[in-house]
């Protein structure tokens, strides 16, 4: 069975600083990862995709295949970025559920 | 494009009762999914909807049933509530169903309360 780990339910960082909020995922095949956010008040959104390989609001993931893992990282934090982080897979083949991890929250304080 | 929207916001039931959740997905999507978000835990999925057929389904009861209507809306019943059912309830549309890179964009939520 396909499960995500974030072990950190909560992360807090000076603004500035580098943030790693950590993804582990279990399952034997070519998962497909991604990143939600969801901001307060707002509905939850994706963030970044694996495949697409892309930057989105300074915020970066690389899937390690060897460690199964799949950490959301940035050099600067922004206040703006205090949100709460998920990471999500999707197995693929005939398998289109998202599974989530538990969450982290990430408080950025000035 | 108001996005997905769902209905209602909140809502209390009691135990045993049933409970139906609506979705309207955002506009030129086809395909519905639906989550549970127990508090303190990550959405978990319970089915996906597609053709009026559900196509996907999580570890849930068959008390949980769905149903898609030809304008691609979408309800989730709850038959039977325990307390263990409260928990925000999201649904989800996509662009096409089977792309598994497709973003699957989030409505605001239903919250249901079980007493």
């Amino acid at each position: 069975a396909q499960r995500v780990t974030q072990p950190e339910k909560l992360l807090s960082v000076f603004k500035g600083a580098p943030v790693e909020l950590k993804c582990n995922y279990s399952y034997s095949g070519s998962p497909e990862l991604f990143w939600y956010v969801q901001y307060s008040r707002q509905r939850l959104q994706l963030l970044l995709r694996h495949i697409s390989r892309e930057s989105i609001k300074g915020f970066t993931a690389d899937l390690n295949k060897g460690e199964t893992s799949f950490h959301l990282k940035k050099p600067f934090a922004q206040e703006e970025d205090s949100a709460m982080y998920y990471c999500a897979l999707i197995s693929g083949g005939s398998n289109y559920k998202l599974t989530f991890g538990k969450g982290t929250l990430l408080t950025v304080n000035p | 494009d108001a996005g997905v929207t769902q209905s209602p916001t909140h809502l209390i039931k009691t135990r045993g009762q049933q409970v139906t959740l609506r979705c309207s997905p955002k506009s030129g999507h086809d395909t519905v999914s639906w989550y549970q978000q127990a508090l303190g835990q990550g959405p978990q999925f319970i089915f996906q909807y597609y053709e009026e057929e559900e196509r996907q389904r999580g570890n849930f009861p068959d008390r949980f049933s769905g149903h898609q209507f030809p304008n691609y809306s979408s309800e989730l019943n709850v038959n039977a509530l325990l307390l263990g059912d409260s928990a925000l309830y999201l649904c989800a549309s996509s662009l096409r169903f089977g792309w598994t890179t497709d973003t699957q964009y989030f409505g605001p939520g239903t919250r249901l309360t079980v007493l």
